[in-house]
């Protein structure tokens, strides 16, 4: 049985950091691309950035790039997220979720399993 | 706002049949990417609905149902149950953006 579960959210003051980890199980890690998904109080889905299954690649949604890093290690079986001075508008809950393959370019993926998310309050 | 856009809400009695709208543009729809919808029960995670149009995962209902035409897609739900009461999501890709994109949501309300 395929599971995500998230850790390392919490309440930050702005201009802060965190990171948040996603501990994978049930398949092979290492060959599927995974992606980090948020949504902040009252509003939608939005996808925040994604890695291929062998790292190295990466992918931001323009609201983050420049602050947040993903990273995995896939000898640990898990996802990281770095989140850097972050602002209130960064609070949400994150979600990691799995890709059905190894990559992620220019295509339309889904993403086929998910965590149960980590609530990030950005808050002084 | 959204790059997809979804009404806020739907609502239908039990056994009914509804449909949710993903309206988008020739930088994602339009340009042929595929579109895939997740539901989102309270406190819960996104679920995986339908999948490149319109294939369904294992163990979705076949009263889920997904259509894509032009630059739109929609989500059809019949036989409307109290436990289909849930936010239901659209996501595709966008070229000019280089990234995945949703719709801002639709709320289903079962009356």
């Amino acid at each position: 049985e395929v599971q995500l579960l998230e850790s390392g959210g919490g309440l930050v003051q702005p201009g802060g950091s965190l990171r948040l980890s996603c501990a994978a199980s049930g398949f092979t890690f290492s060959s599927y691309a995974m992606t980090w998904v948020r949504r902040a109080p009252g509003k939608g889905l939005e996808w925040v950035s994604s890695i291929i299954a062998i790292g190295g690649v990466t992918y931001y949604a323009d609201s983050v790039k420049g602050r947040f890093t993903i990273s995995r290690d896939n000898s640990k079986n898990t996802l990281y997220l770095q989140m850097d001075i972050l602002r209130a508008e960064d609070t949400a809950i994150y979600y990691c979720a799995k890709l059905p393959q190894g990559y992620y370019a220019s295509g339309s993926y889904y993403f086929d399993y998910w965590g149960q998310g980590a609530l990030v309050t950005v808050s002084s | 706002q959204s790059v997809l856009t979804q009404p806020p809400s739907v609502s239908g009695a039990p056994g009914q049949r509804v449909t949710i709208s993903c309206t988008g543009s020739s930088s994602n729809i339009g340009a042929g990417y595929d579109v895939h919808w997740y539901q989102q029960l309270p406190g819960t995670a996104p679920k995986l609905l339908i999948y490149d149009n319109i294939n369904r995962p294992s163990g979705v209902p076949d009263r889920f149902s997904g259509s894509k035409s032009g630059t739109s897609a929609s989500l059809a739900i019949t036989g409307l149950q109290a436990e289909d009461e849930a936010d239901y999501y659209c996501q595709s890709y966008d070229i000019s953006l280089s990234g995945s994109v949703f719709g801002g949501g639709t709320k289903l309300t079962v009356l």
